[in-house]
């Protein structure tokens, strides 16, 4: 059974800092991997989708690398600010098996 | 683009009763999601569909949980004889496969 692990479960960092998050996996076999951004009592918002055959996705200042002989995935935000306060998630599909982390609980303060 | 569309947005029940959700995915997308998810915990997968057949279905799915989608656009979900556990907020996701899921901003089920 696919296990998805998101560590640390909350970061705090000043504005303008990078954000590193970090999502490992213990199943290789995945179809793709997906980071999500959910803001307090809201559903999840689409940041990013690394097929199984990617290394990286970027968009803005959002990158997030794929790592399947590791099992892991990062996700790098640039020089973050208070408005990426949220809690990041990333998901596994395997082959219509879906599996999410717990989240990394983010906090940029101005 | 209208987004993924649930309702309701609350519900809150007694214990033993049934409830029943809606989702209205994206019109062209032709898979759809369920999840449920607890406080401080990423969504649980439950069940999904392509256009109208159900491929696959957590065991979290037990007898007392059905999910239909009848004609491959909207979907509901049903949950007989409520139980506290229940308490979650049931998200519903739909995509246009390979590409990324889009969510619902959920319901939220209260059972007291």
């Amino acid at each position: 059974k696919q296990e998805v692990t998101q560590i640390p479960a909350a970061l705090s960092v000043p504005e303008g800092e990078n954000l590193v998050l970090n999502c490992s996996f213990t199943d290789s076999a995945i179809y793709n991997l997906q980071w999500f951004r959910q803001d307090p009592g809201k559903g999840l918002t689409s940041l990013l989708l690394i097929q199984s055959s990617q290394r990286e996705q970027t968009s803005g200042r959002l990158n997030a690398s794929l790592d399947k002989s590791s099992g892991r995935s990062t996700l790098y935000i640039a020089a973050s600010q208070p408005g990426d306060s949220a809690t990041y998630l990333c998901a596994s599909d395997s082959w219509g098996k879906f599996q999410f982390g717990a989240g990394t609980q983010v906090v940029v303060t101005p | 683009d209208t987004g993924v569309s649930q309702d309701p947005r609350h519900k809150i029940t007694k214990r033993g009763q049934n409830v029943t959700f809606r989702c209205d995915p994206i019109s062209e997308h032709n898979r759809l999601y369920w999840y449920r998810q607890t406080l401080g915990q990423g969504p649980e997968f439950l069940t999904y569909f392509q256009n109208e057949a159900q491929l696959e279905k957590s065991r979290l799915l037990s007898d007392r949980f059905s999910a239909e989608r009848p004609k491959g656009s909207f979907s509901t979900l049903e949950i007989q004889r409520t139980e506290q556990g229940d308490s979650a907020m049931y998200l519903c996701a739909s995509s246009l496969a390979p590409q990324p899921q889009h969510f619902g901003d959920g319901t939220r089920l209260s059972i007291l």
